[in-house]
């Protein structure tokens, strides 16, 4: 059972333009939210997280934004860059009853110069 | 600053063999520590997850195993290993939540397993 879902295995964006990568998740009990970034053959990169108390954290060019009555979260990247070419991964824990993380599937993003 | 070692970075093994992967954790104490596989054009699977010393939860019914000796330490074994298991093993670490700091999960470098 997926109880995170990225619906968009890939996303191509010019790049300067924004990049909007979305994420749902099934679990309202869900409190704390992340996006990380992978390069083939490398570990994720912790990128950026939000908790359910918020709906917006911004970090530089990253913002996430978090709608709880949707549950559906989005990192948006702007202004995108090659660099930013790489798989995005959003993950969700719960942290009353702690410990794990569930993770999407990722969605491959190319920025395209 | 924390740092999260894995080893080996990759790995062939033939199909029947047993495996031993490594995982270990420097700068930090008390470390939930976390096992994950991805498969080809997969996402990530959580496979282990330790909150302590011996103490080791199940996510997925497989022919893996893994072991935490030590608090900074993660291991993952199989006694005879699968086609199916090849992939992209990660280790991870993160605090425990409410700890007062931040609540991520760290990645380490990874290895590829090839089995044939």
């Amino acid at each position: 059972d997926q109880q995170v879902k990225q619906n968009s295995p890939s996303l191509s964006v010019q790049e300067g333009r924004i990049s909007i990568l979305n994420c749902d998740y099934t679990n309202s009990m869900f409190d704390y939210f992340l996006w990380y970034k992978k390069y083939p053959a490398e570990g994720p990169t912790f990128l950026i997280s939000i908790s359910s108390i918020k709906d917006k954290n911004e970090d530089g060019r990253f913002t996430v934004f978090l709608n709880k009555s949707a549950k559906h979260l989005s990192l948006h990247i702007v202004p995108s860059q090659p660099g930013d070419s790489a798989v995005y991964f959003c993950a969700a824990s719960r942290r009353d009853t702690g410990n794990q993380f569930y993770f999407g599937t990722g969605t491959s993003l190319t920025v395209i110069p | 600053s924390q740092t999260i070692h894995q080893w080996p970075a990759t790995l062939v093994q033939p199909v029947g063999s047993p495996l031993s992967l490594e995982c270990t954790v420097e700068g930090t104490s008390n470390p939930n520590l976390y096992w994950y596989r991805q498969a080809a054009g997969r996402g990530l699977q959580l496979l282990f997850y330790s909150v302590g010393i011996g103490q080791i939860s199940s996510e997925v019914p497989q022919n893996l195993s893994a072991s935490r000796p030590q608090d900074r330490q993660f291991i993952l074994s199989s006694k005879k290993l699968l086609l199916s298991d090849s992939g992209f093993y990660l280790c991870a670490w993160s605090r425990p939540p409410f700890s007062g700091r931040a609540y991520e999960q760290y990645f380490g470098p990874g290895t590829r397993l090839t089995v044939t």
